[in-house]
Formats: structure tokens, C-alpha cells, sequence
């Protein structure tokens, strides 16, 4: 069975500092899908950024970066010029590449990230 | 606007009730999916409908009951419920079998058994 684990329950960061989450996986897969995603105080989770396990290159979106280590089975996220707006609950999931339902998430406890003015 | 809209928002109810939650999305998708957000507790997964069919049922309790009437729809029925049900539902959709896809989610119902 998969596992995603987070270890930082919560995180605070400077306006316009640059701040990482961490997330481990547990899997025997060797192809997968990995994500983070945000949930603001709104509850509705958005998805941050994907990374497909077969891809060397780390995923990219805007301030909003991974680094992706495979045999570390490590899945950091990187948020760079931190604004308020990011403010959330941050969390890390993991998804079986088997051609079936994209919803099947494997999802972490999360981290909880303050963004300070 | 999001594009998966789950009705109500809050629901209190007592142990003896019987209620429904309700989950429509509008992005076309063919795959619909319940969540369980329990604090402290990661995501659990608990129904997946791929093209109106339940294809999952992570070992969730009888007294919850799901119900995909069609593509756009899917709600789960409450009944008899445990305080320990008290959590946040979340509903997501997507397309399946495209795999280079994401799944939507929408922004829950905060349920409370009393």
C-alpha cells in the first residue's frame, strides 16, 4: 500500500521569502503521479502543481516549484516570493499511473503554512 | 464559480436522522469521487463512480450510501450515523480514462453528528 507522509504539521514564512514543504512517499509502483495541492479557508482544494514519476525534469508553475528526488521518494514543494494569498493548508498526494480514475489521491496529513505580512 | 458545487455547506444532524448530501459538477467529466476529511487525519477515499458505475468502496461503513444517478450527479445518503462521522465531505470529479488529466474538487459539506 502507498503511503504520503508529511512531517511538518505547520510552517509560517516572511512576505517575499521563499519557503518548502517536505513530503516522503512509500510505493513499489514505479510509475505515479505526484501533486500538491492547497485548501484555502474556502475548503475547495486546488491543485498547485503535477509531477509525473517517469519525468526527470522537476515541474514548474510560476513561484510554485518541486524537487523531485525518485529514489529518495521525496516530493518537496518550493513556493518562491510568498504571498499572503497563499495562506493554506498544503497537501502532498500520490496517484497509481494505471490508466484508471484520476481521483484515486493517496493524500498526506498536510502543512498548515502562515505567510506573514 | 466553481465547477463542482456540493450541497449544503453545513448539515448538523442527530444520530437518528437520515440525510443527503448532494455533489453536481459541470466540467464534463465521466468519474466522480467522495472524500472524508477528518481532522488530523489525512484524505480518506471513499467511493469512486467511473461512468455511472461504482468502481471502488474503500470498506466504508453501511450507513453511508452512495447514488450516481448520472454523470453530473452524485450524492451520499446518511443514515444512523456516529459522532465520529463528524467530518468534512468533499466531493471531486474527472475524466476518465485520459490520464494527463486533474481531478476538481469541490468545497465540501461540514457535517456534525450530535
Amino acid at each position: 500500500a502507498q503511503t504520503v507522509t508529511q512531517s511538518q504539521p505547520e510552517m509560517s514564512v516572511q512576505e517575499a521569502e521563499t519557503v518548502t514543504l517536505s513530503c516522503t512517499y512509500d510505493t513499489s509502483e514505479n510509475n505515479y503521479y505526484l501533486f500538491w495541492y492547497k485548501q484555502p479557508p474556502s475548503r475547495q482544494m486546488i491543485l498547485v502543481i503535477r509531477q509525473e514519476a517517469y519525468k526527470q525534469q522537476n515541474a514548474t508553475e510560476n513561484r510554485f516549484s518541486v524537487n523531485f528526488q525518485k529514489a529518495a521518494k521525496s516530493f518537496s514543494l518550493k513556493i518562491s516570493d510568498s504571498q499572503l494569498g497563499d495562506t493554506a493548508m498544503y497537501f502532498c498526494a500520490f496517484m497509481k499511473h494505471e490508466g484508471g480514475s484520476q481521483g484515486n489521491l493517496i493524500f498526506g496529513k498536510g502543512t498548515k503554512l502562515s505567510v506573514k505580512p | 464559480e466553481t465547477g463542482v458545487t456540493q450541497t449544503p455547506r453545513h448539515l448538523v444532524m442527530g444520530m437518528t436522522n437520515k440525510k443527503s448530501l448532494k455533489c453536481e459538477q459541470h466540467l464534463g467529466h465521466n468519474a466522480m469521487y467522495w472524500y472524508k476529511q477528518s481532522a488530523k487525519k489525512p484524505l480518506e477515499l471513499m467511493f469512486v463512480y467511473s461512468l455511472e458505475e461504482r468502481v471502488e468502496n474503500n470498506s466504508v461503513p453501511s450507513r453511508f450510501s452512495p447514488e450516481c444517478p448520472n454523470s453530473s450527479h452524485l450524492f451520499l445518503h446518511l443514515h444512523t450515523l456516529q459522532p465520529e462521522d463528524s467530518a468534512l465531505y468533499l466531493c471531486a470529479s474527472s475524466q476518465f480514462p485520459v490520464v494527463n488529466t486533474e481531478a476538481f474538487f469541490g468545497q465540501g459539506t461540514r457535517l456534525t453528528v450530535v
